[in-house]
């Protein structure tokens, strides 16, 4: 088992670009999700998923977009970076998830991250 | 919506001492998860324990257990026997309608 992988690990992108960052897990988990970590602020959920064809916003989804057509992969867009976008990236995955809204339940399993940078 | 507050962002133990990382939460909910994530250096998130909230016993895994304190909405987590590879930034996160995260703390383990 590979677990979740994501890729790149480190990008730099100019204001107006646009780029994929790409996860994708083996375990067969439906519950996907993206989030974002900043200096001195935990990690906040961006996108998430409770299956293909499934997806929804999370605390900050604005300049984002996600989609899911398959178990395995959970792709985020960034259509026009913003410095604002600058972050740490992360993708993770987990059995399960709660019958209300955007959470899992059980152990999620966290990608290595992608280093983004907005200039 | 749910917030998480850890008001610790750094702490420091000597090796084979006991540190105790505080976290609350506030959330109207009465079904939802606790957990403790670990992040050291390489970035990588780890979990390191979990706790249910209609669970009364503490959760425990080796050396690490948690003093969940349901009423107070309280959720420590305590590192008994610290080693070096412990440190890293922990943090606690709550997940109920949603999933919300603390800001961390920052653990370093002196030799």
């Amino acid at each position: 088992n590979a677990g979740v992988t994501q890729t790149p690990k480190f990008q730099v992108l100019k204001t107006g670009q646009s780029m994929t960052l790409q996860c994708a897990q083996d375990m067969n988990h439906e519950y996907m999700s993206w989030y974002r970590q900043d200096p001195g602020m935990g990690l906040r959920l961006i996108h998430y998923s409770v299956g293909a064809g499934i997806t929804d916003q999370g605390e900050v989804p604005n300049g984002y977009n996600v989609s899911r057509s398959t178990t395995e992969d959970f792709p985020l867009r960034l259509l026009s970076a913003a410095p604002s976008q600058t972050s740490v990236y992360f993708c993770a995955s987990s059995y399960s998830y709660g019958l209300a809204g955007a959470s899992s339940t059980d152990t999620q399993y966290f990608g290595p991250g992608t280093r983004l940078t907005v200039l | 919506a749910q917030t998480v507050t850890q008001s610790q962002p750094e702490m420091s133990v000597q090796e084979a001492e006991t540190v105790t990382l505080s976290c609350t939460y506030d959330t109207s909910e009465s079904n939802y998860y606790l957990f403790w994530y670990k992040q050291p250096p390489s970035r990588q998130m780890i979990l390191v324990i979990r706790q249910e909230a209609y669970k009364q016993q503490n959760a425990t895994e080796n050396r690490f257990s948690v003093n969940f304190q349901k009423a107070a909405k309280s959720f420590s987590l305590k590192i008994s026997d610290s080693q070096l590879g412990d440190t890293a930034m922990y943090f606690c996160a709550f997940t109920g309608n949603d999933m919300r995260f603390g800001a961390g703390t920052r653990l370093t383990v002196k030799p």
